[in-house]
């Protein structure tokens, strides 16, 4: 069975380009979280979605931030345009939407932002 | 809000010996569950263990078992006989009703052989 599949795992892009990140949840799972990982702030939710629908995003830093959940088995993150402090380690997590349920992580996108 | 405190940045151990990793979280919330997740150098987030709060038995996963103290809030992770492969960075994390992870800052444990 295929876990949280992200793409791609590394990316580096200049300053001032856009930058999609990609996630494709486990089959079944109905919740869908972004997290980000930095030296400074550890690990800190960004947004998540319920069935489709975007539940909390607090957590998105700024305006040049926004995910999507078309379908239930995507789900993008865009940065536009992207700068050097956006560079951080990018986790998508998927769960079954019962509370307090186990979440899996994906493998996580480096980006580097030049 | 929820907090979730580790307050040992960094620790190691000899291998086959015993460590315990500490956590504290703040919480109003009487029901919730904490989690030990564990992120190598590979950096993929690995769940080791999960504890839930109405629960008074401790959890255990093979050589992973922890020690939550709900009145004290506390919920320490002990690894016995370390395995050079538990080298990694280790996050306590806590689940409320508002179904969002909070983590700890991290504990990055060494195992020496």
């Amino acid at each position: 069975d295929a876990g949280v599949i992200q793409s791609p795992r590394h990316e580096v892009t200049e300053m001032g380009q856009e930058v999609t990140l990609r996630c494709k949840p486990i089959s079944g799972h109905n919740s869908l979280f972004w997290y980000r990982q930095t030296m400074m702030r550890g690990l800190e939710l960004l947004i998540y979605f319920n069935n489709n629908v975007p539940i909390d995003d607090s957590g998105m830093p700024e305006d040049r931030f926004s995910a999507k959940m078309p379908n239930a088995s995507f789900s993008t993150l865009k940065i536009q345009p992207s700068e050097p402090r956006d560079s951080a380690v990018y986790f998508c997590a998927s769960s079954k939407r019962e509370r307090y349920n186990e979440q899996f992580f994906g493998p996580g996108t480096r980006l580097t932002v030049l | 809000a929820q907090t979730v405190t580790q307050s040992q940045p960094e620790m190691s151990v000899q291998e086959a010996e015993t460590v315990t990793l500490s956590c504290t979280y703040d919480t109003s919330e009487s029901n919730y569950y904490l989690f030990w997740y564990k992120q190598p150098p590979s950096r993929q987030m690995i769940l080791v263990i999960r504890q839930e709060a109405y629960k008074q038995q401790n959890a255990t996963e093979n050589r992973f078992s922890v020690n939550f103290q709900k009145a004290a809030k506390s919920f320490s992770l002990k690894i016995s006989d370390s395995q050079l492969g538990d080298t990694a960075m280790y996050f306590c994390a806590f689940i409320g009703a508002g179904n969002m992870l909070t983590f700890g800052g991290g504990t990055r444990l060494m195992v020496k052989p």
